[in-house]
């Protein structure tokens, strides 16, 4: 166990709908990471927070938006919802944000939509 | 742009035999260097990591990479495989860019079969 925790572990929902996936980092750790999994992109970074502002920020579409709030927990909401944003979904947390510091990651979301 | 190239999509080994999977970075300076592994329905969990000083680093389950600069690259190995070691292995290097992000660069991972 990681100590991360994202919720739900699996969401089916329907083309153009709206989602929100939450994280909650490990106890202490300040930084909090998205990243996608599909089988044709492969893992690929979304956004990053760190002490809740955004720090970094990858290929996150438009649609696709993320906060980190005062107790450090992050949601990732994913609008107008296409078949090709089925995907697992992870978040991961390091203590500090900076280059080289070890993500601990949570089992993902996965998401399919239908 | 900062790549990661894992060769080998699938490996397959005979339990017991030894292991190694491959990992080619694209970077000029020495980079942060990762391994992953992610078991059926699970997050990824850090084998081993290499930032500087020894070139062969020891990680957990028996793992161990080796980084050589001259080929730019940072092998996976384990002496002799055991059953649970079937997963996907990702190989990743820490992003360097204007900002100091933890943001990580993965490759396309290789999936490790197991053979009684």
């Amino acid at each position: 166990d990681s100590g991360v925790t994202q919720t739900p572990k699996h969401l089916i929902t329907a083309t153009g709908q709206r989602v929100t996936l939450r994280c909650s980092p490990r106890s202490g750790d300040l930084s909090v990471y998205w990243y996608q999994q599909s089988l044709d992109q492969g893992l690929q970074f979304l956004i990053q927070y760190y002490n809740g502002e955004e720090r970094a920020k990858g290929n996150i579409l438009e649609r696709f938006s993320a906060q980190q709030f005062p107790d450090l927990h992050s949601e990732l909401n994913l609008s107008s919802l296409e078949l090709g944003d089925s995907a697992l979904y992870f978040c991961a947390s390091s203590p500090q944000g900076n280059r080289g510091t070890e993500a601990f990651f949570g089992q993902g979301t996965r998401l399919t939509v239908v | 742009a900062q790549s990661v190239t894992q060769p080998d999509i699938h490996i397959t080994v005979s339990e017991g035999a030894s292991l190694e999977l491959r990992c080619n970075y694209s970077y000029g300076a020495t980079p942060y260097l990762f391994w992953y592994v992610q078991s059926p329905g699970q997050g990824l969990q850090l084998l081993l990591k290499y930032f500087s000083g020894d070139t062969l680093v020891q990680g957990i389950k028996g793992f161990e990479a080796e980084f050589k600069r001259s080929q730019s690259s940072f092998n996976l190995r384990k002496p002799s495989v055991h059953w649970s070691d079937a997963a996907e292995y990702f190989c990743a290097v820490g992003a360097t860019g204007s900002s100091n992000t933890g943001k990580l660069i993965f490759g396309q991972g290789t999936t490790l079969q197991v053979k009684p």
